[in-house]
């Protein structure tokens, strides 16, 4: 089945600097991304939304200047934040669709993002 | 305003009894309905999904749901529950018609009692 690996796993950083966050799909075209950030204990809440080629579409409140999204080509996504804070601390997940079955969603195993 | 309602935070029941896990959705027409579960630390599993046709929808690991139209539900149910099923579970809603968007519930977790 559909695979999409999601690197790294586990991230602490120093409050200010940037960390990536890559999501490749292993088997298929990943034609829209969409990158998640869940809560202890919350729901996921979507950030953005993004074409392969185009610029991502966020989500009222998401900063894109602080959540950077490429999706470049069609089987590598990756989210940068930058600038990170405490309050970025969170888990993200990303989740990936191809054309040949816009609605079946591959997940990846999600990141847990510590800003110390 | 549209959203996906899963009433109970935590479900705890013993190793073998049934299970039904609720699912409510507030739309102006019917979206298309998943459930996903996820593990501690993990990302979401598909469990099943429902378009439109028959309304009863087989699953992996024993599970089915049930979408009830005049009911505006999609309650997801597994007769016998195994420890392993413990988890987080996930409704969640696409409106379709050239959406693509996931809406998640706000997950009902599940814990077995051995």
């Amino acid at each position: 089945g559909a695979v999409v690996s999601q690197h790294p796993s586990r991230v602490i950083c120093k409050s200010g600097t940037s960390v990536k966050i890559e999501c490749r799909s292993l088997d298929f075209q990943a034609t829209t991304m969409f990158w998640y950030r869940q809560f202890p204990k919350q729901s996921l809440m979507l950030m953005a939304t993004s074409n392969e080629g185009s610029k991502a579409t966020y989500e009222q409140g998401v900063e894109k200047d602080k959540f950077l999204i490429n999706h470049a080509s069609l089987t590598l996504s990756t989210l940068t934040v930058t600038s990170a804070h405490p309050e970025d601390s969170s888990f993200y997940i990303c989740s990936a669709s191809s054309l040949r079955d816009l609605y079946g969603y591959t997940f990846g195993s999600g990141t847990r993002l510590t800003v110390v | 305003a549209q959203s996906v309602t899963q009433p109970d935070i935590h479900i705890t029941v013993s190793e073998g009894a049934s299970l039904e896990l609720r699912c409510n959705y507030s739309y102006g027409a019917t979206p298309y309905l998943f459930w996903y579960v996820q593990s501690p630390g993990q990302g979401l599993q598909l469990l099943l999904k429902y378009f439109s046709g028959d309304t009863l929808v087989q699953g992996i690991k024993g599970f089915e749901a049930e979408f009830k139209r005049s009911q505006s539900s999609f309650n997801l149910r597994k007769p016998s529950v195994h420890w392993s099923d413990a988890a987080e579970y996930f409704c969640a809603v696409v409106l379709g018609a050239g959406s693509y968007q996931l809406t998640f519930g706000k997950g009902t977790k599940l814990s077995v009692i051995p």
